[in-house]
């Protein structure tokens, strides 16, 4: 079963806007990661933030994580056009992550010259 | 990721015959993934590797069984593709409580 939620499933906005995504997960996780992937390809990883930690910042990324509402947001600053791609929330539970993440359905962020 | 190649990376086939998709690694990480994505689902673990010759089920393995003789290989094998196996493919690979790292994906079609 899905353990992370996206919200919005489609986003678009101007360029220059800032772009806000939410995800929201079922159990108890060690961390919580972001990933991007663009059309056609592969996911890529954006950033982690671990059960202990409340936000993480990445250049034009921030990201919270709110553990007892079971829920993280991914901001992205001063969007561009490069930043048109799915985001991804993942979740690895107490595992580690070494018996495989668990995705959200994502976010389509689309960005608007 | 240039370090994760898949191949074939598009396949058409027809429901019945078995599929063999594969995963190649240079990043000499000791787990392996196969995640498949189909839309309104996001993506889904088939089944992983933590070890040569060590495999697990995930949440969707039915109709697939892995092998991992290598390091650096893990195969994904369709024993008799059907239509609901149709989605693309991706591998990853990575360390326990790191990011993943994937390759581009297989697009699968079975009629």
């Amino acid at each position: 079963s899905q353990q992370g939620e996206e919200d919005p499933q489609a986003l678009s906005i101007q360029e220059g806007e800032n772009a806000t995504m939410n995800c929201s997960y079922k159990t108890s996780i060690n961390n919580l990661q972001w990933y991007r992937q663009n059309s056609g390809r592969g996911l890529v990883h954006l950033i982690l933030i671990r059960s202990n930690e409340r936000e993480k910042h990445s250049g034009r990324l921030r990201v919270t994580l709110d553990t007892s509402k079971k829920s993280s947001s991914l901001l992205i600053t001063a969007s561009r056009a490069a930043d048109t791609a799915s985001y991804f929330c993942a979740t690895d539970g107490w595992g580690g992550g070494a018996d495989g993440l668990t995705f959200g359905k994502g976010t389509h962020l689309i960005i608007q010259p | 990721d240039a370090g994760i190649t898949q191949s074939p990376r598009h396949k058409v086939t027809e429901t019945g015959t078995p599929v063999t998709l594969r995963c190649h690694q240079t990043e000499n990480h000791r787990y392996m993934y196969w995640y498949r994505q189909d839309p309104g689902h996001g993506l889904r673990l088939i089944h992983y590797s933590y070890g040569v010759k060590d495999t697990d089920k995930g949440e969707v393995s039915d109709g697939y069984s892995v092998s991992r003789s290598k390091t650096e290989d893990f195969l994904l094998t369709l024993e008799s593709a059907t239509s609901s196996q149709t989605s693309v493919y991706f591998c990853a690979t990575g360390h326990a409580g790191q990011p993943q790292h994937f390759g581009d994906g297989t697009r699968l079609s079975i009629l």
